[in-house]
């Protein structure tokens, strides 16, 4: 168990649907990072956060959008669903913002898109 | 823009030496490179990272040469447990804004 938790674990919905994913890191940690892997593009970085601001971004669609909130927890909003959205979706969080900083993963969501 | 690259899958029998390389360019030149394992429907999990040269831990040893545009993990007398996918994970500072890249992944099967 590396201490970050992940909510829901499966997400099925419809193409067009908006969904919300939700993460907590570990206790201490104040960054937060988001990843998409599908089998087709591997492990994708998508936004990372630290302390409520964002710190790096990856190929994030302008259809998704994160942020972390007072508490450090952070929710990652995907919209306008398409079926090449679906994906596992993966929420890491460290104790700092530097890539030396070893990241912990949660156990993922995993979203369907039909 | 950083590309990393790594053999697609690799196969070894329990109590053999792997060695798994991941070809990166454009790292940041002040960047650590890190190494991850991923089981089946789980998150990765760090394994090691290093920024030069060499380094060892209880678990695997990591060789990076002098131009830092490769990295080799090696992990000593493999086990079937050690069946997993390994990335590279480097940062790539270009193109104006932080990202993180993980390499394309290397699956290893450890036969008995």
């Amino acid at each position: 168990d590396s201490g970050v938790t992940q909510t829901p674990k499966h997400l099925i919905t419809a193409t067009g649907q908006r969904v919300t994913l939700r993460c907590s890191p570990r206790s201490g940690d104040l960054s937060v990072y988001w990843y998409q892997q599908s089998l087709d593009q591997g492990l994708q970085f998508l936004i990372q956060y630290y302390n409520g601001e964002e710190r790096a971004k990856g190929n994030i669609l302008e259809r998704f959008s994160a942020q972390q909130f007072p508490d450090l927890h952070s929710e990652l909003n995907l919209s306008s669903l398409e079926l090449g959205d679906s994906a596992l979706y993966f929420c890491a969080s460290s104790a700092g913002t530097a890539i030396y900083n070893e990241q912990f993963f949660g156990p993922g969501t995993r979203l369907t898109v039909l | 823009l950083a590309k990393t690259t790594q053999p697609i899958s690799m196969d070894s029998y329990e109590g053999q030496e792997v060695n798994i390389t991941c070809s990166h360019n454009n790292i940041a030149t002040n960047d650590y490179i890190t190494w991850y394992q991923q089981f089946p429907s789980q998150g990765p999990r760090f394994i090691i990272q290093g920024y030069k040269t060499k380094v060892t831990n209880e678990v695997a040893s990591l060789f990076i040469p002098a131009d830092r545009k490769s990295s080799t993990l090696s992990l000593p007398r493999v086990s079937l447990s050690d069946t997993a996918v390994y990335y590279c994970l480097v940062g790539d500072p270009t193109s104006g804004t932080y990202k993180y890249i993980f390499g394309t992944g290397t699956r290893l099967k450890v036969l008995a």
